[in-house]
Order: structure tokens, then C-alpha cells, then sequence
């Protein structure tokens, strides 16, 4: 079975400081790990993914994640944000290992509102 | 490239009437999803579908039906709707090609209230 935590339905930060938004997992095997934004009143878009190799993604709009194997966690960052990143975000997994579900399990969604 | 549509974007029913929600992709995908989106609840997988002919029960199936004629189409049913079945929903499609862990595209979403 796969699932993904995001342990914080909401995170405020000041315009110009760095933020993170927390992501963690579970799967029996290796996973795809992915985040997606969503802007009100929009369908969710692909920010950034991993898949293997190097642990940092970088992805869209300046965002990054860190994908940390011991800590089950791709926890999002971008290093200053701004206004325009207030939106919801969403962390998704699935299990890449034979027999492994093809569907990506979703979090809650974190809501992210940086002020200016 | 018009990426994922949905039709209609809004929509009010009357408790036991019924309708259909288009939606539909021109990327080729084999696979589409349905999603309901709750405040508080995130995204949660109604049904979905590995291919023209193909669906499959989600998380959350129960009032809903589903069908894919044809592969760039997906349809979601409701027979008999009900006010829990108000909501916003997505329709997503996506490649399934290994190893390359493909990112779904979600359309723009349906907003339905059921009176």
C-alpha cells in the first residue's frame, strides 16, 4: 500500500523569505514522487517530479524539492517567495516496484499564503 | 493542444436528476482519471480508466459510473444525483510509460451543486 502525508494544511511565510512545504510517504518499494500547485478556481499543474538519481529537483517558478530516502520525505522549497506563490499544493506518490498500484495516491493539500 | 477539457464547468441539478460530465484529451493518454476535490478531504479517485474499453473503481465509486468509448474521451455519470455529491470534480489523464514516472494533466475542473 502507498500514502502521503502532508503533516501541515497550512503555511504562512513573508514575501522574500525561503519556504517549505512538508511532504512524507510510504510504499513498499521505490517511489515516484510528485508536487502539483493549484491556483483558485484552476485544475492542479505538475510542478516538479522524481523519479531517480539526484536527490534535489529543481521544477517550475523557481521551486525545488529534496527527496530524502531515511526520512520517507520530499518536503517543497523554494529559496524567496512570492505573493503570486499563495496557492495549494499537492504532494503524490506512487509505488514504482513490481506489482506496485499505477495510480498516484494524493495528500490533503497544504495551503500555502505568503504575505507580502 | 488544448491539453484536458471539461464540460460543462458549472452546473446545479435538483436531488435525483441525473447528467453526465465530458471530459476529454488530446495528449493521447491511455490513462484518465476522475476526482472529486472536498474542502478538507484533498483529491479523492472516483474511477478511472487504463485504456479505451477499460475502467476501473476508485476510492470513492459509489454513485457514479463511468465509460470510455473512445480513447481521447472519459465520461462520468450521475444516475441519480445527491447533495453529498456536490462538489468540485477533475478529470486527469496521463501516460503510463516505465521508468519515466509520468505527471498527470488535470483540466480545469466542474463545479457541481446538488440542491
Amino acid at each position: 500500500a502507498q500514502s502521503v502525508a502532508q503533516p501541515e494544511d497550512q503555511v504562512n511565510v513573508a514575501e522574500g523569505n525561503p519556504l517549505t512545504v512538508k511532504c512524507t510517504y510510504s510504499v513498499s518499494g521505490n517511489p515516484y514522487l510528485f508536487w502539483y500547485v493549484q491556483y483558485p478556481n484552476r485544475g492542479l499543474q505538475f510542478l516538479l517530479k522524481y523519479i531517480t538519481g539526484d536527490n534535489l529537483v529543481k521544477g517550475s517558478y523557481g521551486f525545488e524539492a529534496e527527496f530524502n530516502k531515511s526520512q520517507t520525505s520530499f518536503h517543497l522549497k523554494k529559496p524567496s517567495a512570492l505573493v503570486s506563490d499563495s496557492a495549494l499544493y499537492f504532494c503524490a506518490v506512487r509505488d514504482r516496484s513490481w506489482g506496485g498500484s499505477y495510480i498516484p495516491t494524493f495528500g490533503r493539500g497544504t495551503s500555502l499564503i505568503v504575505h507580502p | 493542444n488544448a491539453g484536458v477539457t471539461q464540460t460543462p464547468k458549472f452546473r446545479v441539478l435538483k436531488t435525483g436528476q441525473s447528467m453526465t460530465l465530458l471530459c476529454a484529451q488530446d495528449m493521447n493518454h491511455e490513462y484518465m482519471y476522475w476526482y472529486r476535490q472536498d474542502p478538507g478531504m484533498g483529491l479523492r479517485l472516483i474511477h478511472y480508466s487504463v485504456g479505451e474499453g477499460t475502467t476501473a473503481k476508485g476510492e470513492v465509486p459509489d454513485g457514479y459510473n463511468v465509460s470510455r468509448l473512445k480513447k481521447q474521451n472519459f465520461l462520468l455519470g450521475l444516475e441519480s444525483a445527491a447533495p453529498s455529491q456536490t462538489s468540485v470534480y477533475f478529470c486527469a489523464s496521463s501516460y503510463l510509460r516505465e521508468p519515466f514516472g509520468d505527471e498527470q494533466f488535470f483540466g480545469p475542473g466542474t463545479r457541481l451543486t446538488v440542491l
